[in-house]
């Protein structure tokens, strides 16, 4: 089943901009993470951020989570043409926790333009 | 952090034929590998959870005797798609977490096949 949902399905920003991109799921979770993909290549994972976690950061990316409604975003700030891939979020299903079987959402494809 | 190796990382192969799949944990010991499957522009689907010496466990919808999973050793596990088809073509992806438990799993870089 497909817990995490992302939206926009796709991003197209300028060089320099910030990306934001949204995910939602259904289900009790003990963490969330995001992952990137560049284009026919495997899952790079980006930043993790556990359900007792409102907010977290590393490097140019933040990401929060609001377990009440159930969502979490993704923002890439000072935007790179590097940047450029699709980005993911997943949960752990049904939130057992220990267990790395997760559950993707459908992604947003970014693009940013030099 | 921990490297996932997957072989090969694109593979042709003529309908009816089986293909092997192979996924290694090189600087750790992986108790549980998933195996995923992507269609193009889609999000990655949980196939199959292989565990080190006993038998995968299956999503729904996933026939075990066309994609068989070994797991012999806890740094390689297999996939097989038997008597491939063209609508087994598709990019694998196998992950693999260290046997302490670690939450984040680590991910090989994908198969692409094509069945043809």
């Amino acid at each position: 089943s497909q817990q995490g949902e992302e939206d926009p399905q796709a991003l197209s920003i300028q060089e320099g901009e910030n990306a934001t991109m949204n995910c939602s799921y259904k289900t009790s979770i003990n963490n969330l993470q995001w992952y990137r993909q560049n284009s026919g290549r495997g899952l790079v994972h980006l930043i993790l951020i556990r359900s007792n976690e409102r907010e977290k950061h590393s490097g140019r990316l933040r990401v929060t989570l609001d377990t009440s409604k159930k969502s979490s975003s993704l923002l890439i700030t000072a935007s790179r043409a590097a940047d450029t891939a699709s980005y993911f979020c997943a949960t752990d299903e049904g939130g057992r926790g220990g267990s790395e079987k997760l559950v993707f959402g459908k992604g947003t494809k970014l693009t940013v333009n030099p | 952090g921990a490297v996932v190796s997957q072989h090969p990382s694109w593979v042709i192969c003529k309908s009816g034929t089986s293909v092997k799949i192979e996924c290694r944990s090189l600087d750790f010991q992986a108790t549980t590998m998933f195996w995923y499957r992507q269609f193009p522009k889609q999000s990655l689907m949980l196939m199959a959870t292989s565990n080190e010496g006993s038998k995968a466990t299956y999503e729904q919808g996933v026939e075990k005797d066309k994609f068989l999973i070994n797991h012999a050793s806890l740094t390689l596990s297999t996939l097989t798609v038997t008597s491939a088809h063209p609508e087994d073509s598709s990019f694998y992806i196998c992950s693999a977490s260290d046997a302490q438990g670690r939450t984040e799993a680590f991910f090989g870089q994908g198969t692409r096949l094509t069945v043809v």
